[in-house]
């Protein structure tokens, strides 16, 4: 069946670091692909995704581009603030089927 | 994208009992569900709510333990019922928009079972 991979957590970094959180999937076709944060206390907030290869998914300065020949979706972000501090999960959905979520990453950034 | 209102926020309640949580979205959707979020886990699915019928069960969770209703388009609870410490985690109603295939969620609601 389908599977979301993610880094290990937790992730700490100091404040303007680079971030990268590894995720890889397994699903037969063509799945599209999310990065969902949870921040403390809220329920998620989708934050980008992407629906077919090659695709980048942006927002709020973060990125990630659906990799079919690696079945991958690293989260990047170029310098990160206090504010990012939460757990970040990836997800895979496939056509009608369920949503199936990675194991989450939490975040800290230390200012 | 869609509004979901969801409560209790947050409940502290003693094993044996039962609590209901209410979900409410301000438009129709076609597919709700429900998750659970034990303590530093990822979302585990329950359910997918069906309006007018019967809820669809994954795995490991039964209608007796998790009665679900979804009386209309836009609302639904889950009930968790005869409730023992395992049951503390964060339950979460999500909708997914058809055209788009995004999933939202209410902001959870936070069950401490003592």
């Amino acid at each position: 069946g389908n599977s979301v991979t993610q880094m290990e957590g937790p992730v700490t970094l100091s404040e303007e670091a680079f971030l990268t959180i590894n995720c890889t999937y397994t699903a037969t076709g063509y799945p599209s692909l999310f990065w969902y944060v949870q921040y403390p206390g809220e329920g998620l907030q989708l934050l980008l995704k992407a629906t077919k290869a090659d695709d980048k998914g942006s927002n709020k300065g973060f990125e990630a581009t659906y990799r079919k020949e690696t079945t991958s979706f690293h989260l990047e972000k170029g310098s990160v603030q206090v504010s990012d501090s939460a757990v970040y999960f990836c997800a895979l959905l496939q056509g009608a089927q369920k949503l199936v979520f990675g194991q989450g990453t939490r975040l800290t950034i230390n200012p | 994208s869609a509004v979901i209102s969801q409560k209790p926020s947050r409940d502290i309640c003693q094993r044996g009992t039962s609590l209901t949580i209410q979900c409410q979205v301000d438009s129709q959707v076609t597919m709700m569900f429900w998750y659970r979020q034990q303590p530093g886990q990822s979302l585990t699915l329950i359910a997918t709510a069906n309006q007018g019928s019967e809820a669809t069960y994954e795995s490991g969770f039964v209608i007796d333990k998790f009665p679900i209703s979804r009386p209309n388009l836009t609302f639904s609870t889950l009930t968790v019922s005869n409730m023992s410490p395992e049951d503390s985690s964060i339950y979460l109603c999500s909708l997914r928009a058809q055209a788009t295939n995004e999933a939202f969620f209410g902001q959870g609601t936070r069950l401490t079972v003592v």
